[in-house]
């Protein structure tokens, strides 16, 4: 069973904080990490599909950084608006295996 | 839009009965998942096919089964429903390799 991570289970900001979440796979047998946006009465949606030790995406304000070697990945949201409250959902891709195994994910509430 | 259609949106049926879900991938997508939510639960990957063949299984019960037709689309067939199979089932379609997922809006299963 592929144990994956996403700390911390929910979190609560003010509009215009800026926040991280941590999202925890196996280090071995690593192929690639993606992460989604899903918010309340949608459908999850991709944000960034990472597989090199040290990638670095961006999109817009959210970013997300990738340690293949110990097993995590950050996602960070630079100056949180109300719109970004969502859960944001991570799931490794283990070589060898074609299951995409989602975390639990990061609820994440902006307060304006 | 992802792309992905899934049918029924909902549907309401009783216990004992079979049911089956309908997921067309976005167009070129090879690969389709399918996942189950629970009330309160993350996504569960249940199933994945690749241009027709049955690539990973999860915890999808033996009531449950699934195929791929030459055309690509995908059913999920539900047997013997329990009250307990309520749930959202989302498919959701990739290409290939680390390609991202498109989640369709779900099919929304209510066991009475």
């Amino acid at each position: 069973i592929l144990n994956v991570e996403q700390s911390p289970q929910s979190l609560h900001v003010q509009e215009g904080d800026s926040t991280n979440f941590t999202c925890s796979f196996p280090s071995s047998n690593f192929y690639a990490l993606h992460w989604y946006r899903w918010e309340t009465a949608k459908s999850p949606e991709a944000l960034f599909v990472m597989t090199l030790n040290g990638d670095e995406k961006k999109k817009g304000r959210i970013s997300a950084t990738l340690n293949t070697k110990e097993g995590y990945s950050y996602l960070y949201i630079k100056g949180s608006q109300p719109e970004d409250s969502a859960t944001y959902l991570c799931a490794p891709w283990m070589d060898s295996s074609y299951k995409l195994i989602f975390g639990s994910g990061t609820r994440l509430l902006v307060r304006p | 839009d992802s792309g992905v259609t899934q049918t029924p949106k909902h549907l309401i049926t009783a216990t004992g009965q079979r049911v089956t879900l309908r997921c067309s991938p976005r167009s070129g997508d090879l690969s389709v998942y399918w996942y189950q939510q629970s009330l309160d639960q993350g996504l569960q990957f249940l199933i994945q096919y690749y241009n027709g063949e049955e690539r990973a299984k999860g915890n999808i019960l033996e009531r449950f089964s699934a195929q791929q037709f030459p055309d690509l689309h995908s059913e999920l067939n539900l047997s013997s429903l329990e009250l307990g199979d309520s749930a959202l089932y989302f498919c959701a379609s990739s290409g290939a390799g680390s390609s991202p997922l498109h989640f369709g809006n779900g099919t929304r299963l209510t066991v009475t």
